[in-house]
């Protein structure tokens, strides 16, 4: 089983419409959650970290459940420049080290 | 302020060269980091650092050798490449969980 598992997509969605992203991640001792964006051909970016508490950062929503080892990413009235690779990221405890899932391709459609 | 830079952009070697990627950050980071990515895959961490003097290996170490002789400075030292490391090479910097990422290597073995 992979560390940390996400659908690869492509999603194609419509302008405007809402769009969620999973992941699920294997070791139960991990401590920090996050997604990072990473455009075509560019190196990856933090979009925003994942508290348990959930949280939102203008049209993104980021939630963890930690019981059943899951993070999702939600965003919603998607735009053509959210086109882009989601990539759910994990933090083991080890030295600040990150563990990067395959990513999840998003394309905006207008 | 540069952020982390990575020279070069772009790198053909032929079987059995070798090279040294370099990789500099200017923010004082203690912690510095190299990833490959495949096409399709996620990061996969090769080696990294907790600070000047301290490396360590990562998931995918063989073929690579680092050093990291000062906190801004971390080069990646390829020896006797093979074709199965054509990749874009990413290093990253942090100081807290959020890894600051330079713009990538694409190298090419053949």
């Amino acid at each position: 089983r992979k560390e940390v598992e996400q659908d690869p997509g492509p999603f194609n969605v419509p302008e405007g419409a809402t769009v969620a992203f999973n992941c699920t991640y294997s070791n139960s001792a991990s401590q920090s959650f996050f997604w990072y964006r990473q455009d075509c051909r560019k190196e990856p970016k933090l979009l925003m970290s994942v508290y348990s508490s959930g949280n939102e950062d203008g049209r993104f929503t980021a939630q963890l459940n930690r019981a059943s080892q899951y993070i999702s990413l939600l965003i919603r009235d998607s735009k053509l420049s959210d086109s882009a690779t989601y990539l759910c990221v994990v933090n083991n405890g080890s030295a600040r080290q990150l563990t990067f899932g395959s990513g999840t391709q998003l394309t905006v459609l207008p | 302020n540069a952020g982390v830079t990575q020279t070069p952009k772009f790198r053909i070697l032929k079987i059995g060269q070798s090279m040294t990627l370099q990789c500099t950050q200017d923010m004082n980071h203690n912690y510095m980091y190299w990833y490959r990515q495949d096409p399709g895959m996620g990061l996969k961490l090769i080696y990294y650092s907790v600070g000047a003097g301290i490396t360590d290996k990562g998931e995918v170490p063989n073929g690579y050798n680092v050093s990291r002789s000062t906190t801004e400075d971390f080069p990646l030292r390829l020896e006797l490449a093979a074709p199965s490391q054509t990749s874009v090479y990413f290093c990253a910097s942090s100081s807290a969980y959020e890894q600051y990422f330079g713009p990538g290597t694409r190298l090419t073995v053949t």
